[in-house]
């Protein structure tokens, strides 16, 4: 009930192409769901991050789909580019109690340039 | 621009010794956190930290594990007597307020090998 899965585990894309992650979760009482973004050596950032009364979130060339009935949200980058080559981590959390992630396992994602 | 900050970055121990790993979380936080991230794995929830007592801990985080925060500002996490599967990547994390889910701040991380 706690678990988040995520795919692909990576994820290879031509520069300028759309990038497109999913992840899945099973808590329904689950209300917060940020992705975040690590780049070698450093610790996850905050990218982008939604909660469920909305469809759709996007900042820039980052785009969060959510889909309450399904229970999937997915990271969608367009127009990627080189420097957006890092591991993704989609996350979600109650809006109670210690608000504490729980992580999916991530995508290795590689952009070409 | 405020940040998490962690030392040391990469420590090496022997099975069995005693590590403390220190976290300084940005100063008008409230809730503290530590995670792991074995090598190429998800990053996993140890402990959260609020009005100076542990609030969640995961299975995890056994009697080898302690949290305290000696001071306003320093959160430490000690293993007592290490083992190679403690062998990680060790992550503190902060957040500002106590209610309503939001971001969570993470530092650099404190890489931790157990020969």
């Amino acid at each position: 009930q706690q678990q988040v899965k995520q795919s692909p585990q990576s994820l290879i894309v031509q520069k300028g192409g759309i990038s497109i992650i999913n992840c899945a979760y099973e808590n329904t009482a689950f209300d917060y769901f940020p992705w975040y973004q690590q780049f070698p050596g450093k610790g996850p950032a905050l990218l982008i991050a939604i909660r469920p009364d909305v469809s759709e979130k996007k900042e820039g060339r980052f785009t969060i789909s959510f889909n309450k009935s399904a229970k999937q949200f997915s990271l969608h980058i367009m127009d990627s580019q080189p420097g957006d080559s890092a591991t993704y981590f989609c996350a979600a959390t109650l809006d109670s109690g210690t608000y504490k992630y729980i992580f999916g396992t991530g995508t290795r994602l590689k952009v070409l340039a | 621009e405020p940040e998490v900050t962690q030392t040391p970055s990469h420590q090496v121990t022997q099975m069995g010794q005693e590590v403390i790993l220190r976290c300084v979380p940005i100063s008008n936080h409230l809730y503290f956190y530590w995670y792991r991230q074995i090598l190429g794995q998800k990053v996993e929830f140890l402990v959260s930290f609020y009005n100076n007592e542990i609030s969640e801990k995961s299975e995890i985080f056994d009697d080898q594990f302690s949290v305290e925060r000696p001071d306003g500002s320093n959160f430490t996490l000690k293993i007592r007597s290490t083992k190679l599967e403690d062998s990680a990547m060790y992550f503190c994390a902060s957040r500002p307020r106590p209610f309503g889910a939001g971001e969570l701040f993470f530092g650099e991380g404190s890489r931790l090998t157990v020969l």
